[in-house]
């Protein structure tokens, strides 16, 4: 099945830009989401198909996907950005189509 | 706006099933516009696992991993969908989360959640 890999932990001090990379196989022709998820919540979706925000969710956020990487960047970082997030695809190739990656634990210094 | 909320049994002993209800509110199921529902579940500490998701034609789709032991099921009147988990063992440890699907895949919004323990 499709695998999609991305960094255990980013830390970044508030006010600057934290990237978050998520590695798959031609990610670059799949639709890429993003998932926001804090301590004991459920997961928010931040960025939908690859670059587009669901209402409510601040400019800061922002996505892009290429070739074998897709990346989440949140500018002017904050306390309160401080979560796991998770990529997502949709692999209309696989049996096993919905595929998270592996989490990267975002930290605020 | 949609929400989602999980309800069911928190406890359940191995080999028994785990049945989970989600019911939602400030829309319909049935509206359409290409939605369809789903269950995803995150063991305590670890990463997300979709377990799976039907179309209001009927159509489901279940994890290959899990397709044997899973019954996603809808309940139109009461707009509220279902999961059933058959032959649970420790490993379906978990939170629960029903969300709804869109078109290109992405998950939103997503219920708060319920973990459900296996253990005698």
């Amino acid at each position: 099945s499709y695998v999609l890999t991305q960094p255990p932990s980013v830390s970044v001090a508030p006010g600057l830009t934290a990237k978050i990379t998520c590695g798959g196989n031609n990610i670059g022709s799949k639709s890429v989401h993003w998932y926001q998820q804090k301590p004991g919540q459920a997961p928010v979706l931040v960025v939908y198909d690859d670059i587009d925000r669901p209402s409510g969710i601040p400019e800061r956020f922002s996505g892009s996907n290429s070739g074998n990487t897709a990346t989440l960047t949140i500018s002017r970082v904050e306390a309160g950005d401080e979560a796991d997030y998770y990529c997502q695809v949709w692999d209309t190739s696989s049996d096993h189509p919905w595929v998270f990656g592996t989490g990267t634990k975002v930290t605020v210094l | 706006q949609l929400q989602l909320q999980e309800s069911g049994s928190g406890l359940v002993k191995p080999s028994q099933s785990l049945s989970l209800t989600c019911a939602v509110s400030g829309g319909s199921i049935s509206s359409g516009g290409g939605y369809s529902w789903s269950w995803i579940r995150q063991p305590v500490g670890k990463g997300l696992e979709w377990i799976g998701f039907f179309f209001l034609s009927g159509n489901t789709y279940y994890n290959p991993s899990l397709k044997s032991r899973v019954t996603i099921s809808v309940d139109r009147s009461k707009n509220q969908f279902s999961l059933k988990l058959t032959s649970v063992t420790a490993t379906d440890t978990a939170v629960y989360y029903c969300a709804r699907r869109g078109a290109t895949g992405w998950f939103d919004p997503w219920g708060q959640g319920t973990l459900v323990t296996v253990s005698s």
